[in-house]
């Protein structure tokens, strides 16, 4: 059974402050996919990155980055210097062997101007 | 281009209405994807395409009849539904719904937002 685990509800931030989301995942695939979407007020989920259990490089987009840790099982999120576009609820998610993508509970964050 | 599209973006209907969400997408996906999300919760899958097959349907009452007329187009069929099938339901779409790497990959549509009377 995959599990994704997003343990912080709400976060609110000052614009311009770093925010980190914390994802703690279970599974007992080797292989496996971890995602991060991002669900603004308007609905629609919006991919923002992929990492496969074969590839523990961090990665940087932009204000955007990602710490894949596979020996505390983390996928954790950071967003630097803060927007109020930045408001929105972010999901963490797994794929393993069942084909079906497992989402944590999310995180809601808001960003104060 | 990652898009999908869904009409309408909302529907209010009663209990015993017939309605239909439609949702569609050109980027050549062979999987395409039904989920429910009620407020401040995770999307729950309802429904898989697989080349145009139904691959999971995930106990979803009879009340929801998905069809897949081809590979860029998924229908939500919807009859005597209850106020708490109210939410939002998003459609999604991937080059596979298995295989490894970026094929996997779930791209959303905005999502109809739907009102049960």
């Amino acid at each position: 059974a995959q599990k994704v685990t997003q343990a912080q509800t709400e976060i609110s931030v000052v614009e311009k402050e770093d925010v980190t989301l914390d994802c703690v995942y279970e599974t007992r695939d080797t292989t496996y996919y971890l995602f991060w979407y991002k669900q603004p007020p308007s609905g629609e989920l919006v991919f923002l990155i992929r990492r496969n259990s074969f590839d523990e490089q961090n990665e940087i987009s932009g204000r955007y980055s990602w710490n894949f840790q596979k020996s505390t099982s983390s996928f954790n999120f950071t967003i630097t210097a803060s927007q109020v576009v930045d408001s929105a609820v972010y999901f963490c998610a797994l794929k393993g062997g069942n084909n079906r993508l497992a989402f944590g509970k999310g995180n809601q964050v808001v960003v104060i101007p | 281009d990652t898009e999908v599209t869904q009409t309408p973006k909302h529907l209010v209907m009663g209990m015993t209405n017939k309605k239909s969400l439609k949702c569609e997408q050109h980027m050549g996906h062979r999987a395409m994807y039904w989920y429910k999300q009620k407020a401040k919760k995770p999307p729950e899958l309802m429904f898989v395409y697989s080349y145009e097959k139904l691959s999971i349907n995930e106990s979803v009452p009879s009340r929801f009849s998905p069809e897949c007329p081809n590979s860029s187009l998924l229908n939500l069929h919807l009859h005597a539904l209850q106020p708490e099938d109210s939410a939002l339901y998003l459609c999604a779409s991937s080059y596979s719904s298995e295989g490894s790497g970026g094929q996997e990959t779930q791209y959303f549509g905005p999502g109809t937002r739907l009102l049960v009377l």
